[in-house]
């Protein structure tokens, strides 16, 4: 069965420094990976994925991640955080079926001056 | 071009209640999504429709059930509420012959529900 583990229930950390965002997933194939972000009342906003090629993904706002096979691993980075990246954030793998996702149970970030 | 519209945006029913939530997908997008996010949870696949009909399905009850219209928007419907089904309920939408490798869902801010 497909899902994904997100061990960090809540990562603080201070403005300019780096961060690491740890995501699992369990899935028989290649699976096809994406970071979400989800601010207060707000919707689900794509940040990168990953369906195959280079390990090393960009997304938007200066976000990374690198898909590593052998850890079953997907984990997201950013080299300097802003204020504005506190959000709850979402790893996510995509069924075979290509019909649904399948979500971790998110990573809460602040950000301290 | 307008992304993902759901309706309303918040609402409280008492329990055993039915409710109905509402989405317009993004424009040129066929097919629509539906997943529950409780308080302090990911987002959980409900169902997904294309061509008006439920296409596939989550583990989820009975009680919950969609339709989606000529135009491709979609409703969720929520019978005899419990104070369990408190979460916000994100749409998504996309193009169905796109697959994965060809990535384009679209989500709503979705509709927060609270049963009292």
């Amino acid at each position: 069965a497909q899902s994904v583990t997100q061990p960090d229930i809540h990562i603080t950390v201070s403005e300019g420094a780096s961060l690491e965002l740890r995501c699992n997933y369990s899935y028989g194939a290649t699976p096809y990976l994406f970071w979400y972000v989800q601010s207060p009342g707000q919707g689900l906003q794509l940040l990168l994925k990953y369906f195959s090629g280079d390990t090393l993904v960009q997304g938007i706002k200066g976000f990374e991640a690198e898909f590593k096979r052998s850890q079953s691993s997907f984990n997201l980075r950013k080299p300097s955080v802003h204020w504005s990246d506190a959000a709850e954030y979402f790893c996510a793998v995509g069924a075979n079926t290509g019909n649904q996702f399948y979500f971790g149970t998110g990573t809460s970030l602040t950000v301290i001056p | 071009d307008a992304g993902v519209t759901q309706s309303p945006t918040h609402l409280i029913k008492t329990r055993g209640q039915q409710v109905t939530l509402r989405c317009s997908p993004k424009s040129g997008h066929d097919t629509v999504s539906w997943y529950q996010q409780a308080l302090g949870q990911g987002p959980q696949f409900i169902f997904q429709y294309y061509e008006e009909e439920e296409r596939q399905r989550g583990n989820f009850p009975d009680r919950f059930s969609g339709h989606q219209f000529p135009n491709y928007s979609s409703e969720l419907n929520v019978n005899a509420l419990l104070l369990g089904d408190s979460a916000l309920y994100l749409c998504a939408s996309s193009l169905e012959d796109r697959g994965w490798a060809n990535y384009g869902y679209t989500f709503g801010s979705g509709t927060r529900l609270t049963v009292v």
